[in-house]
């Protein structure tokens, strides 16, 4: 699988948007880019994935750059309760495994 | 909640012990996943099953073993416990084995091992 860099932490303002970047440079044709969150200890949870078009559900909206070697994680209104690690996961589409990194550790301020 | 149940949710035992984690999937689902999450080395594949058949290994030591049953909840066991064995272990479950773009896993709660 291809490997993700992550920022390690950022910041965001409550109600503002957050954009996570995730960089996939080496991602194959094959591989979809994957986001999961985990709050505090709790089970990993699924936020979004695509392929290479933007994908928008009722958590959030990713965008993937053209050449697919970098993406964006967009929460659009971020609350106290979107403290989390974020995790952005590059795995191709048969794969069994989530293959997490250190993931960005987002602190949504009041 | 994701409809993964686990049990226990902590879990305190000696050095040398075997423990036995347990863990229901979501109504439906036909695959089961392992992980362990410790402080050193982040969250790390275990194991998969899929309707009872070991699927895909991961970092699973070999005093480490798993089953799913027939009625598909899976069981890890974890024998000669060492204090490293410490951690977080979370169950997954999806719907499919493979090959979906939709084969996303919800996970389950934990169980929080510590070893003295």
């Amino acid at each position: 699988d291809a490997k993700t860099t992550q920022p390690t932490s950022m910041d965001c303002a409550e109600g503002r948007a957050a954009n996570l970047p995730c960089n996939h440079s080496t991602i194959s044709g094959n591989e979809y880019v994957y986001w999961y969150r985990q709050i505090h200890s709790q089970g990993p949870q699924y936020i979004i994935h695509g392929l290479k078009n933007n994908e928008t559900n009722e958590m959030a909206s990713l965008i993937i750059t053209e050449d697919r070697k970098s993406s964006t994680l967009i929460l659009p209104h971020a609350t106290l309760r979107d403290t989390a690690v974020y995790y952005c996961i590059v795995r191709v589409f048969n794969d069994y495994k989530l293959s997490f990194g250190a993931g960005t550790t987002v602190t949504v301020r009041a | 909640d994701s409809g993964v149940t686990q049990t226990p949710k902590h879990l305190i035992t000696a050095t040398g012990q075997r423990v036995t984690l347990r863990c229901s999937p979501r109504s439906g689902d036909l695959s089961v996943y392992w992980y362990q999450q410790s402080l050193d080395q982040g969250l790390q594949f275990l194991i998969q099953y899929y309707n009872g058949e070991e699927r895909a290994k991961g970092n699973i030591l070999e005093r480490f073993s798993a089953q799913q049953f027939p009625d598909l909840h899976s069981e890890l066991n974890l024998s000669s416990l060492e204090l490293g064995d410490s951690a977080l272990y979370f169950c997954a479950s999806s719907v499919t084995s493979s090959g979906s773009t939709y084969n996303e896993q919800f996970f389950g709660p934990g169980t929080r091992l510590t070893v003295l």
